[in-house]
Protein backbone atom coordinates (compact mmCIF):
# COMPACT_ATOMS: atom_id res chain seq x y z
CA UNK A 1 0.00 0.00 0.00
CA UNK A 2 1.53 3.35 -1.22
CA UNK A 3 1.91 6.21 1.77
CA UNK A 4 -0.60 8.66 -0.10
CA UNK A 5 -2.94 7.46 -2.06
CA UNK A 6 -4.58 10.00 -4.69
CA UNK A 7 -7.18 9.01 -7.48
CA UNK A 8 -5.47 9.51 -10.36
CA UNK A 9 -9.07 10.82 -12.61
CA UNK A 10 -8.76 12.20 -15.15
CA UNK A 11 -11.56 14.51 -13.13
CA UNK A 12 -13.20 16.83 -16.37
CA UNK A 13 -15.99 19.48 -15.29
CA UNK A 14 -17.71 22.60 -16.85
CA UNK A 15 -16.47 25.95 -16.08
CA UNK A 16 -18.21 27.27 -13.05
CA UNK A 17 -18.23 23.77 -11.43
CA UNK A 18 -16.70 23.23 -8.03
CA UNK A 19 -13.69 20.62 -8.31
CA UNK A 20 -13.66 18.28 -5.57
CA UNK A 21 -9.95 16.68 -4.57
CA UNK A 22 -8.56 14.14 -2.08
CA UNK A 23 -5.93 12.11 -1.04
CA UNK A 24 -5.76 9.41 2.12
CA UNK A 25 -2.41 8.61 3.75
CA UNK A 26 -1.17 5.53 6.53
CA UNK A 27 1.43 8.00 8.20
CA UNK A 28 -0.42 8.99 11.29
CA UNK A 29 2.98 11.18 11.77
CA UNK A 30 1.91 13.64 8.91
CA UNK A 31 1.49 16.82 10.11
CA UNK A 32 1.98 19.27 7.14
CA UNK A 33 -0.24 19.13 4.30
CA UNK A 34 0.20 20.51 0.46
CA UNK A 35 -1.16 20.89 -2.39
CA UNK A 36 0.78 21.66 -5.54
CA UNK A 37 -0.34 22.56 -8.79
CA UNK A 38 1.14 21.33 -12.20
CA UNK A 39 0.52 22.58 -15.62
CA UNK A 40 1.39 20.73 -18.56
CA UNK A 41 5.44 20.75 -19.11
CA UNK A 42 6.42 22.38 -16.08
CA UNK A 43 7.35 22.03 -12.34
CA UNK A 44 4.64 21.55 -9.81
CA UNK A 45 4.27 24.96 -7.90
CA UNK A 46 2.62 25.42 -4.33
CA UNK A 47 -0.72 26.48 -4.41
CA UNK A 48 -2.05 25.86 -0.59
CA UNK A 49 -0.33 24.35 2.66
CA UNK A 50 -2.12 23.79 6.15
CA UNK A 51 -0.62 22.30 9.63
CA UNK A 52 -2.43 20.05 11.21
CA UNK A 53 -5.99 19.84 11.09
CA UNK A 54 -8.47 22.57 9.83
CA UNK A 55 -9.53 23.95 6.94
CA UNK A 56 -7.74 26.87 4.79
CA UNK A 57 -9.13 29.46 2.28
CA UNK A 58 -7.25 31.37 -0.17
CA UNK A 59 -9.61 32.72 -3.31
CA UNK A 60 -11.25 30.04 -4.49
CA UNK A 61 -9.41 27.59 -3.18
CA UNK A 62 -10.00 25.58 0.25
CA UNK A 63 -7.88 22.86 1.97
CA UNK A 64 -9.30 20.81 4.71
CA UNK A 65 -7.48 18.24 6.44
CA UNK A 66 -9.16 15.94 8.65
CA UNK A 67 -6.52 14.05 10.66
CA UNK A 68 -8.37 11.22 12.54
CA UNK A 69 -9.70 9.76 8.71
CA UNK A 70 -6.27 10.45 7.46
CA UNK A 71 -8.05 12.56 4.40
CA UNK A 72 -7.12 15.68 2.72
CA UNK A 73 -9.29 17.46 0.40
CA UNK A 74 -8.84 20.18 -2.29
CA UNK A 75 -11.92 22.60 -2.82
CA UNK A 76 -12.05 24.99 -6.16
CA UNK A 77 -14.85 27.47 -6.55
CA UNK A 78 -16.15 28.76 -10.14
CA UNK A 79 -13.64 26.52 -11.99
CA UNK A 80 -12.16 28.03 -14.83
CA UNK A 81 -10.38 27.00 -18.04
CA UNK A 82 -7.47 28.04 -16.74
CA UNK A 83 -7.71 25.73 -13.35
CA UNK A 84 -6.82 22.34 -15.80
CA UNK A 85 -4.06 21.09 -14.53
CA UNK A 86 -2.65 18.24 -12.47
CA UNK A 87 -2.78 18.71 -8.62
CA UNK A 88 -0.90 16.65 -6.24
CA UNK A 89 -1.24 16.32 -2.88
CA UNK A 90 2.14 16.19 -0.29
CA UNK A 91 2.41 15.91 2.95
CA UNK A 92 4.98 15.43 5.76
CA UNK A 93 5.92 14.93 9.53
CA UNK A 94 8.27 17.63 10.19
CA UNK A 95 8.57 21.00 9.13
CA UNK A 96 11.79 19.97 6.95
CA UNK A 97 12.53 18.61 4.21
CA UNK A 98 11.11 14.65 3.14
CA UNK A 99 7.78 15.36 1.52
CA UNK A 100 5.79 12.35 0.23
CA UNK A 101 3.30 12.69 -2.83
CA UNK A 102 0.28 10.97 -4.47
CA UNK A 103 0.22 10.55 -7.93
CA UNK A 104 -1.79 13.26 -8.70
CA UNK A 105 -5.27 14.33 -10.01
CA UNK A 106 -5.42 15.78 -13.49
CA UNK A 107 -7.98 18.11 -13.83
CA UNK A 108 -9.74 19.63 -17.12
CA UNK A 109 -12.42 22.74 -16.91
CA UNK A 110 -14.30 22.64 -20.19
CA UNK A 111 -15.73 25.79 -21.19
CA UNK B 1 13.50 36.29 -10.01
CA UNK B 2 13.79 33.58 -7.48
CA UNK B 3 14.44 30.24 -9.60
CA UNK B 4 15.00 26.73 -10.05
CA UNK B 5 17.29 25.57 -12.87
CA UNK B 6 18.21 22.44 -14.69
CA UNK B 7 20.12 21.57 -17.65
CA UNK B 8 19.30 20.14 -20.34
CA UNK B 9 15.47 20.38 -20.63
CA UNK B 10 15.35 17.13 -22.86
CA UNK B 11 17.80 14.45 -23.14
CA UNK B 12 17.95 11.33 -25.18
CA UNK B 13 20.91 8.91 -24.76
CA UNK B 14 22.14 5.37 -24.81
CA UNK B 15 22.52 2.27 -22.09
CA UNK B 16 25.97 2.74 -20.18
CA UNK B 17 26.84 6.63 -21.44
CA UNK B 18 27.47 8.61 -18.13
CA UNK B 19 25.46 11.89 -18.04
CA UNK B 20 24.62 14.33 -15.43
CA UNK B 21 21.34 16.74 -14.77
CA UNK B 22 22.54 20.27 -13.88
CA UNK B 23 20.56 22.25 -11.26
CA UNK B 24 21.03 25.68 -9.69
CA UNK B 25 18.85 27.36 -7.51
CA UNK B 26 19.27 31.05 -6.60
CA UNK B 27 17.62 31.59 -3.07
CA UNK B 28 20.00 30.38 -0.72
CA UNK B 29 18.25 27.73 0.11
CA UNK B 30 19.96 24.71 2.62
CA UNK B 31 17.66 22.04 1.59
CA UNK B 32 17.60 20.41 -2.11
CA UNK B 33 16.33 17.42 -3.59
CA UNK B 34 15.42 15.35 -6.93
CA UNK B 35 12.56 13.46 -8.03
CA UNK B 36 11.66 11.65 -10.52
CA UNK B 37 7.92 11.69 -11.90
CA UNK B 38 6.82 8.53 -13.67
CA UNK B 39 2.93 7.69 -15.06
CA UNK B 40 0.41 6.60 -11.73
CA UNK B 41 3.62 6.39 -9.29
CA UNK B 42 3.67 10.51 -8.73
CA UNK B 43 6.41 12.40 -8.01
CA UNK B 44 9.33 10.23 -5.92
CA UNK B 45 12.11 11.28 -4.28
CA UNK B 46 15.52 10.30 -5.45
CA UNK B 47 18.39 12.30 -3.28
CA UNK B 48 18.48 14.79 -0.93
CA UNK B 49 20.86 17.82 0.68
CA UNK B 50 20.17 19.37 3.57
CA UNK B 51 23.04 21.49 3.21
CA UNK B 52 27.07 21.37 1.30
CA UNK B 53 28.37 18.04 1.80
CA UNK B 54 25.35 16.67 3.46
CA UNK B 55 23.61 14.34 1.26
CA UNK B 56 21.08 11.25 1.57
CA UNK B 57 19.09 8.64 0.18
CA UNK B 58 15.51 9.60 -0.78
CA UNK B 59 13.15 6.65 -1.84
CA UNK B 60 14.68 5.61 -4.97
CA UNK B 61 18.15 5.91 -5.07
CA UNK B 62 19.70 3.53 -6.72
CA UNK B 63 21.51 4.01 -9.80
CA UNK B 64 22.12 7.55 -9.29
CA UNK B 65 24.47 9.85 -7.74
CA UNK B 66 24.60 13.21 -5.99
CA UNK B 67 27.14 15.56 -5.07
CA UNK B 68 26.80 19.13 -3.30
CA UNK B 69 30.06 20.78 -3.33
CA UNK B 70 28.07 24.28 -2.94
CA UNK B 71 24.97 25.80 -1.98
CA UNK B 72 23.71 26.63 -5.15
CA UNK B 73 24.28 23.32 -7.28
CA UNK B 74 23.26 19.93 -6.92
CA UNK B 75 23.76 17.80 -10.09
CA UNK B 76 22.36 14.38 -10.44
CA UNK B 77 24.84 11.94 -12.09
CA UNK B 78 23.65 8.60 -13.69
CA UNK B 79 27.06 6.81 -14.08
CA UNK B 80 25.56 3.88 -16.45
CA UNK B 81 21.77 5.21 -17.70
CA UNK B 82 19.79 1.95 -18.31
CA UNK B 83 16.12 2.32 -19.91
CA UNK B 84 14.29 2.17 -16.54
CA UNK B 85 15.47 5.63 -15.74
CA UNK B 86 14.06 7.23 -18.74
CA UNK B 87 11.72 9.31 -16.90
CA UNK B 88 10.66 13.23 -16.48
CA UNK B 89 13.33 14.55 -13.32
CA UNK B 90 12.64 17.43 -11.40
CA UNK B 91 14.46 19.36 -9.18
CA UNK B 92 12.99 21.52 -5.93
CA UNK B 93 14.82 23.79 -3.38
CA UNK B 94 13.49 25.35 -0.05
CA UNK B 95 14.05 26.35 3.44
CA UNK B 96 10.89 25.95 4.80
CA UNK B 97 8.10 23.06 4.48
CA UNK B 98 5.79 26.02 2.58
CA UNK B 99 8.38 27.63 0.20
CA UNK B 100 9.35 24.36 -2.24
CA UNK B 101 10.19 25.41 -5.73
CA UNK B 102 10.58 23.00 -8.26
CA UNK B 103 12.68 23.33 -11.23
CA UNK B 104 10.76 23.13 -15.14
CA UNK B 105 11.98 19.41 -15.40
CA UNK B 106 14.37 17.61 -17.51
CA UNK B 107 12.99 14.51 -19.51
CA UNK B 108 15.18 11.97 -20.16
CA UNK B 109 14.98 9.10 -22.45
CA UNK B 110 17.64 6.19 -22.26
CA UNK B 111 17.83 4.13 -24.92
Amino acid sequence: QKEVEQDPGPLSVPEGAIVSLNCTYSNSAFQYFMWYRQYSRKGPELLMYTYSSGNKEDGRFTAQVDKSSKYISLFIRDSQPSDSATYLCAMSPTNDYKLSFGAGTTVTVRA
Amino acid sequence: EAQVTQNPRYLITVTGKKLTVTCSQNMNHEYMSWYRQDPGLGLRQIYYSMNVEVTDKGDVPEGYKVSRKEKRNFPLILESPSPNQTSLYFCASRSSADTQYFGPGTRLTVL
